[in-house]
């Protein structure tokens, strides 16, 4: 069946340290985002990709960084940690079309102290 | 700033009864319009979608949707115990691309 993971789902860092965040997905979806979701905010959009080589910049993505390479991976990367990036971080793709629903990684919980 | 906006909650139901669930939404162009449900410690899971006015039915859910007022509702019937959850409004606004906006969500709480 097709599907989207993400790799770790449990990560703890220290502050300072670069983190890469594995998402995959198997749907041949071109359109890819990047989600973290905090208490008392709700999902806030990082970064989303709308196919190979295509990178666009999300409400909260200063810190972090994406590359599209191929169609079933986009990885977020955490340039330099810091404490405010703790946080649960989604995975969600989506298909080419006027239907835009999006589906959901089940998520990695990152710690930074 | 797009917004979509939901009552935290916590919204407390009996078991068998009508769950209703509201989201307002602050662009007018907005065109596609969902609800997810989040289990805790889980991620959303893509629940209804619905683009054009009235209601769309499904099982036991209904989304309604009136652009005019800016409005989107969930009505869940015969609410069971295992429909806890936090229920996530996101809104498509217009010319956002494939963007979604999500609302902060309701909490549903089913007691038996």
């Amino acid at each position: 069946d097709a599907e989207i993971t993400q790799s770790p789902r449990h990560k703890i860092t220290e502050t300072g340290r670069q983190v890469t965040l594995a998402c995959h997905q198997t749907w041949n979806h071109n359109n890819m985002f990047w989600y973290r979701q905090d208490l008392g905010h709700g999902l806030r959009l990082i970064h989303y990709s709308y196919g190979v080589q295509d990178t666009n910049k999300g409400e909260v993505s200063d810190g972090y960084s994406v590359s599209r390479s191929n169609t079933e991976d986009l990885p977020l990367t955490l340039e330099s940690a810091a404490s405010s990036q703790t946080s649960v971080y989604f995975c969600a793709s989506s298909a080419v079309g006027a239907v835009y629903e999006q589906y959901f990684g089940p998520g990695t919980r990152l710690t930074v102290t | 700033q797009k917004e979509v906006e939901q009552n935290s909650g916590p919204l407390s139901v009996p078991e068998g009864a009508i769950a209703s669930l509201n989201c307002t939404y602050s662009d007018r162009g907005s065109q596609s319009f969902f609800w997810y449900r989040q289990y805790s410690g889980k991620s959303p899971e893509l629940i209804m979608s619905i683009y054009s006015n009235g209601d769309k039915e499904d099982g036991r859910f209904t989304a309604q949707l009136n652009k005019a007022s800016q409005y989107v509702s969930l009505l869940i019937r015969d609410s069971q115990p295992s429909d806890s959850a936090t229920y996530l409004c996101a809104v498509n606004p217009w010319q956002a691309g494939t963007a979604l906006i999500f609302g902060k969500g309701t909490t549903l709480s089913v007691s038996s």
